[in-house]
């Protein structure tokens, strides 16, 4: 079965600190794609970062990082100096490589950054 | 400028009657999806078209219908509607149908059944 699990339902932080919201996903697949997504508060949601789970090298886009153990079926999602408008819910997504093409979404971590 | 763009925005409609959510996307993307985000699960798959064909149907129920007209357009016909079908609806769109293609989503369409 494939299935993607966001364990902390909230986070709140002090602004200008690092965060790391955790993911575990479960996959038949040998090779599978892994995102973050945001989901501001007017709805919007917004790519942030992938990791292709071939790669061994963790990926990065500007303030975000992946901390991917492949081993442990996990991808972290790591947010440095966190602003105000970092304030959002943070999916996790899963794609396998093959067969049904569909993304599977984790429930969400919800991020507060206090000013 | 948006690059997808969903409408309406909100849509309100009464228990039975049928409804269309328009979706048409303009990066130049080859692959279309309709997701669901309801307030108790997460954001659900239900559609994936590529060149206009439809490649996988995760939704179990006839009354949820896409309509490609054109290869940047994905609409969503919904028929004799349900309370439960009150939720957000999402188009994405692909550069092409394959896993390693990143999704980007349209601002989505709030639909709520009376």
């Amino acid at each position: 079965a494939q299935k993607v699990t966001q364990t902390q339902t909230s986070i709140s932080v002090m602004e200008k600190t690092t965060v790391t919201m955790d993911c575990v996903y479960e996959t038949r697949d040998s090779s599978y794609f892994l995102f973050w997504y945001k989901q501001t508060a007017s709805g919007e949601i917004v790519f942030l970062i992938r990791q292709d789970s071939y790669k061994k090298e963790n990926a990065t886009e500007g303030h975000y990082s992946l901390n991917f153990q492949k081993p442990k079926s996990s991808i972290g999602l790591i947010i440095t100096a966190t602003q105000i408008e970092d304030s959002a819910v943070y999916f996790c997504a899963m794609r396998p490589y093959t067969g049904y093409q569909n993304f599977y979404f984790g429930k969400g971590t919800s991020l507060t950054v206090i000013p | 400028d948006p690059k997808i763009i969903q409408k309406p925005k909100y849509l309100v409609a009464v228990t039975g009657s049928e409804k269309i959510l328009i979706c048409e996307q303009y990066l130049g993307h080859n692959a279309m999806y309709w997701y669901r985000q309801s307030a108790k699960k997460p954001l659900e798959f239900m559609f994936s078209y590529s060149y206009q064909k439809l490649m996988d149907n995760q939704t179990a129920s006839s009354r949820f219908q896409p309509q490609s007209s054109k290869k940047n357009h994905l609409d969503l016909q919904i028929t004799a509607l349900k309370p439960d079908d009150s939720a957000t609806y999402f188009c994405a769109s692909s550069q092409n149908w394959g896993g390693q293609d990143t999704q980007y989503f349209g601002p989505g369409t709030r639909l709520l059944v009376l």
